[in-house]
């Protein structure tokens, strides 16, 4: 199947810095999504970005498919922002994601 | 707004009940799934429906079933609950067929088996 990993896999901001996680995917694939997930364990959307670049505030995110990555870029980071960042792909036609193992991201004061 | 809603927040259960967990999603999605999460482990896929009455097993599918009895709602069954089922459990929907197919969970629900 598709392997998805994510980097780093830890991550310690000073607020106000700005980041880049990165998702790599094994294979073509059509759709990728990133997700947050707060403190209290829900998982938030927050880009569907199966190909080019989306921006929503202070975060943005770019996939290039034909290279099999995603990047997602977190500027101005405050301490909201802490919690653990996952992308997820869809890997077959029935549209079973496989997720990456997560960046788990603290800013810190 | 796309809504999928978990039964509980937090479940406190004992070794061998029958445990439902229930979730309902209000956008007439065809998909719906059950994940585990355990920390070092990530996000596993337990079970996956993809249509009224039917379903799929996932990666973790033993100690577990599923029912799919009406297409918003989707429950996860620990036929008898053992210690070693404690764990966050998240629920999902999607629409494949959509132009975004995108996923939308639920709020999880933390389960502690004694």
């Amino acid at each position: 199947g598709i392997q998805v990993e994510q980097s780093p896999p830890d991550l310690i901001l000073q607020e106000g810095a700005n980041s880049t996680l990165r998702c790599n995917f094994s294979d073509s694939v059509n759709n990728l999504q990133w997700f947050h997930q707060n403190p209290w364990g829900q998982l938030i959307n927050l880009f569907y970005i199966p190909s080019g670049t989306k921006q929503n505030g202070r975060l943005s995110a770019t996939t290039v498919a034909t290279e099999r990555y995603s990047l997602l870029y977190i500027s101005s980071s405050q301490t909201t922002d802490s919690g653990v960042y996952f992308c997820a792909v869809i890997t077959d036609s029935w549209g079973k994601f496989q997720f990456g193992a997560g960046t788990q991201v603290v800013v810190t004061p | 707004d796309v809504k999928v809603t978990q039964s509980s927040r937090y479940l406190v259960k004992r070794t061998g009940e029958k445990v439902f967990l229930e979730c309902v999603q209000d956008m007439d999605h065809e998909n719906m799934f059950w994940y585990r999460q355990d920390p070092g482990l990530g996000l596993r896929l337990i079970y996956f429906s993809y249509d009224v009455k039917m379903k799929e097993k996932g990666d973790i599918p033993e100690g577990y079933s599923v029912s799919r009895e009406k297409k918003e709602r989707f429950s996860l069954i620990l036929e008898s609950a053992s210690t070693n089922q404690t764990s966050m459990y998240l629920c999902a929907s999607s629409s494949p067929f959509e132009g975004t197919p995108e996923a939308f969970f639920g709020q999880g629900t933390r389960l502690t088996v004694v």
